[in-house]
């Protein structure tokens, strides 16, 4: 389809372990975001790309979460040494415009629900 | 820091029935604001918007008007259906960004 799409849908992981969770944009669409949503609360802003320049990482929680976007398009969000805090559902979000010319429609992707056991 | 707050669900309502979900906002300058909604199995998707002070965001029935003087943005229906059944987001982004700050989400069921 035309939409960003994301997967896997649902991971479960032994807390300890990496995950990577992956992000299709719609093409052409040059801003990217990643959201983590917690169970029964608003999606909070973890990291935006423009291109493949991560210009603002600063809601990662911690340096266990690195994202990359090498070629513009598709990103990985990896979790290292994951822990039962970070599950969550994680929302990639894609925009045509960059910072500073959108009114903020974003479209989203259904998301990806880790359960860290 | 820019904060949302909606009110809490679940609102749950009979079909035909009249919605309001309250909306609040702390932000400095002139925030946009939003209304998301998330049907059951589906991904965000935007359902309305306003940019500046007065201005009436409206689709599918939704309406909400952007409020300076009380900081609120407040969605209403005035027939809801079973299809409305969803989660609502609300959200701002300051003008010079398409970073989205959101509530945390009201959860509506509208029963036959």
């Amino acid at each position: 389809g035309a939409g960003v799409s994301q997967s896997p849908r649902y991971k479960v992981a032994k807390r300890g372990q990496d995950v990577a969770l992956r992000c299709d944009p719609i093409s052409g669409h040059v801003s990217l975001f990643w959201y983590q949503q917690a169970l029964g609360q608003g999606p909070e802003f973890l990291t935006y790309f423009q291109n493949e320049a991560q210009l603002d990482k600063s809601g990662l929680p911690s340096d266990r979460f690195f994202a990359e976007r090498p070629e513009g398009s598709v990103s990985t969000l990896k979790i290292q040494r994951t822990q039962q805090e970070d599950s969550a559902v994680y929302l990639c979000a894609s925009s045509p415009r960059v910072i500073g010319q959108g009114t903020g429609e974003l479209f989203f992707g259904e998301g990806s629900r880790l359960t860290v056991l | 820091g820019d904060s949302v707050t909606q009110m809490e669900g679940p609102v749950t309502l009979s079909e035909e029935a009249f919605l309001t979900i309250n909306c609040t906002y702390t932000a400095t300058g002139y925030p946009s604001l939003f209304w998301y909604v998330q049907y059951p199995g589906e991904g965000l998707q935007l359902l309305l918007k306003a940019t500046k002070a007065d201005d009436k965001g409206s689709n599918k029935g939704f309406e909400a008007t952007y409020r300076k003087e009380t900081t609120s943005f407040h969605l209403e229906k005035g027939s809801v259906q079973v299809s409305d059944s969803a989660v609502y987001f609300c959200a701002l982004n300051k003008a010079a960004g398409n970073k989205l700050t959101f509530g945390g989400g009201t959860r509506v069921l509208v029963k036959p």
